[in-house]
């Protein structure tokens, strides 16, 4: 909701400018990863998935990498855009039909 | 596009009320699933359902129930609602056949437990 963004972690980036969102996920059995975008007042909405046997994917003006061996993923933001500004979730998936979700970041896209 | 669609947005209720949140969606997905989210926490797992009357408890199902006697209807109960539960309510779904597969969320209903 319209709190959501409170104690997280800010990423400020220049409009125009590339943003890098990092998560360290937690469990090394999980096999299939999300990113989820959530702006003010609405719920989560999909950006992009990979799974484990991949090291990166690419959308539009997205890119995910993952890095197994630390178990780190990111998400790139190429050209940031004010509707850039959001909420940002990691989730992990291991294969029991859940996903585990971080406690986010918040980007704000200063124009 | 894929509809998930919450029955309320905004939710008033006093202890020790009786809630429902009633969640919808509109593309037969198998997997259906209650998340709270608060602040600093992120989003956590209620219950999720992988079929018709089936249910599963996730992270935190202490005073919480659910109910899924249609494929399309997933519903959330507090049995006796505490002022401790007043938080963002997310439901989502997805298509299932194996794994839990990416997640379409409803635009949330905010409880607040007077």
């Amino acid at each position: 909701g319209e709190s959501v963004g409170l104690h997280l972690p800010t990423l400020s980036v220049q409009e125009g400018d590339n943003s890098i969102i990092n998560c360290a996920y937690s469990n090394s059995a999980s096999d299939y990863f999300i990113w989820y975008k959530q702006e003010s007042g609405k719920g989560p909405q999909f950006i992009i998935d990979i799974r484990s046997n991949m090291d990166k994917r690419q959308g539009q003006r997205v890119t995910v990498l993952l890095n197994k061996t630390v178990k780190h993923l990111s998400l790139q933001i190429a050209a940031t855009q004010p509707g850039d500004s959001a909420v940002y979730f990691c989730a992990e998936s291991f294969g029991n039909n859940r996903l585990a979700f971080g406690k986010g970041n918040q980007v704000v896209v200063i124009p | 596009d894929v509809k998930v669609t919450q029955s309320s947005r905004y939710l008033v209720k006093r202890t020790g009320e009786k809630v429902f949140l009633e969640c919808v969606q509109d593309m037969d997905h198998e997997n259906m699933f209650w998340y709270r989210q608060d602040p600093g926490l992120g989003l956590r797992l209620i219950y999720f359902s992988y079929d018709v009357k089936m249910k599963e408890k996730g992270d935190i199902p202490e005073g919480y129930s659910v109910s899924r006697e249609k494929k399309e209807r997933f519903s959330l109960i507090l049995e006796s609602a505490s002022t401790n539960q007043t938080s963002m309510y997310l439901c989502a779904s997805s298509l299932g056949g194996g794994g839990v597969g990416k997640l379409f969320f409803g635009s949330g209903t905010q409880l607040s437990v007077l």
